[in-house]
């Protein structure tokens, strides 16, 4: 089946220009998380969402990072006034929801470029 | 805080060796250990977990173990292919933490030549 896909996968922008990324996870899957990928570093986490509520964001570096969830499917990343820092691979993942450790689901992550 | 350090890469092997990828975590309580994979032009995958100490996670030949007195999880396969090329990654999750927050190493790369 489908897996968790991102759009777009690439995306220039410009200092100081609002973006946003969007997620599609795997159907059925409740849980959501958000990571951030650095070059030369592993993911690190931003968000995490059960249904349509961000059950865990204490990953957001800043108020500029704003994600929702509006319907329980497909998430929005959205960032304000952006930084040559925030420079990354952004990096989606799902998983079935409800139980204490599970298999989380990635997807190819979107390549965000602040120049 | 939680944390994961695992060996710096790259690591260059030919192909039917021997391989070991050290990782080590600090955590409070007893997290669950992961380690993932990054194929080239793939995204991450699951390879192996373990939730508790003394669990052996397996998979596609590959194997780690749960160490809890020397807080370790460090992943091993016993011959190599050129297929195993990638980057990884081994994580934790905190005992009790939110299921989101996976703690991720900073990556190995491994390139295996024929």
């Amino acid at each position: 089946g489908a897996g968790v896909s991102q759009t777009p996968s690439n995306k220039v922008t410009e200092k100081g220009k609002y973006v946003e990324l969007r997620c599609d996870p795997i159907s059925g899957h409740t849980a959501l998380y958000w990571y951030r990928q650095s070059l030369g570093q592993g993911p690190e986490f931003l968000i995490y969402f059960q249904g349509t509520g961000a059950a865990d964001d204490s990953g957001l570096p800043n108020d500029r990072f704003f994600a929702v969830r509006p319907e329980g499917s497909v998430s929005t990343l959205k960032i304000q006034r952006t930084e040559r820092g925030d420079s990354a691979v952004y990096l989606c993942a799902s998983s079935l929801g409800g139980q204490a450790v599970e298999t989380q689901y990635f997807g190819p992550g979107t390549r965000l470029l602040v120049l | 805080g939680d944390s994961v350090t695992q060996m710096e890469g790259p690591v260059t092997l030919s192909e039917e060796a021997f391989l070991t990828i050290n990782c080590t975590y600090t955590a409070t309580g007893y997290p669950s250990l992961f380690w993932y994979v990054q194929y080239p032009g793939e995204g991450l995958q699951l390879l192996l977990k373990a939730t508790k100490a003394d669990d052996k996670g397996s998979n596609k030949g590959f194997e780690a173990t749960y160490r809890k007195e020397t807080t370790s999880f460090h992943l091993e396969k016993g011959s190599v292919q050129v297929s195993d090329s990638a980057v990884y990654f081994c994580a934790l999750m905190g005992y009790g933490g939110s299921q989101g927050n996976l703690i991720f190493g900073k990556g190995t790369k491994l390139s295996v030549k024929p």
